[in-house]
């Protein structure tokens, strides 16, 4: 499975777009990108998968480049409970095994 | 839509006991669901795929005669930590693909353990 890289941390007013990178040097050509948000004490939730260029869905979106080597999850004018750890994770639909990374611990200040 | 469960939500069990954890899909069939396990601010780690009907994989590391894992019908996955010990103090998270092959999972609430 593709190893993914994120930042520990990030910090953003209430209100703002949140742009939240992930790279991913050695994904494979069947590979799909696939993002997902964790509350304290619960388990992590789906939010969006892509293959290439941009998908949007009803509460984000995600950007592609050409290369595929890195990702960037796009959350719309967050509110306090988008605070939360996001997961960027790759890997191909025949391989249901996740393996999750660190992730980002997005806060969202007032 | 689609719905895990797991229980209990919550346990606290002395050293040496056992516990039983369970996993259900509400409202999807699963052949195969996925057991987790979350220390404090750590990320969740794969301890084993639950195959229906069959024997589960165990991911390398994780000891399959502590952690046994029964999965008997399309709905049910358990997890028993056989004689636990404060170390396996721990969150224990279940999930189940939407779709035979997908990447999209749904995962339960998770189960706080605690052995004293």
């Amino acid at each position: 499975l593709a190893k993914t890289t994120q930042p520990i941390s990030m910090d953003s007013y209430e209100g703002q777009e949140v742009n939240i990178t992930c790279s991913h040097n050695n994904i494979a050509t069947n590979d799909y990108i696939t993002w997902y948000q964790q509350f304290p004490s619960q388990g992590p939730r789906f939010i969006i998968q892509g293959y290439k260029t941009k998908v949007t869905n009803e509460v984000a979106s995600l950007f592609i480049p050409a290369d595929r080597k890195s990702s960037t999850l796009s959350l719309p004018r967050v509110s306090l409970s988008d605070t939360a750890v996001y997961y960027c994770l790759v890997g191909d639909y025949g391989n249901n095994r996740l393996a999750f990374g660190k992730g980002n611990q997005v806060v969202v200040i007032p | 839509g689609a719905v895990v469960s797991q229980h209990p939500s919550w346990v606290i069990c002395k050293s040496g006991t056992s516990v039983k954890i369970e996993c259900r899909s509400l409202d999807f069939q699963a052949t195969t669901m996925f057991w987790y396990r979350q220390f404090p601010k750590q990320s969740l780690m794969l301890m084993a795929t639950s195959n229906e009907g069959s024997k589960a994989t165990y991911e390398q590391g994780v000891e399959k005669d502590k952690f046994l894992i029964n999965h008997a019908s399309l709905t049910l996955s358990t997890l028993t930590v056989t004689s636990a010990h404060p170390e396996d103090s721990s969150f224990y998270i279940c999930s189940a693909p939407r779709l035979a092959e997908s990447y999209e999972q749904y995962f339960g609430p998770g189960t706080r353990l605690t052995v004293t």
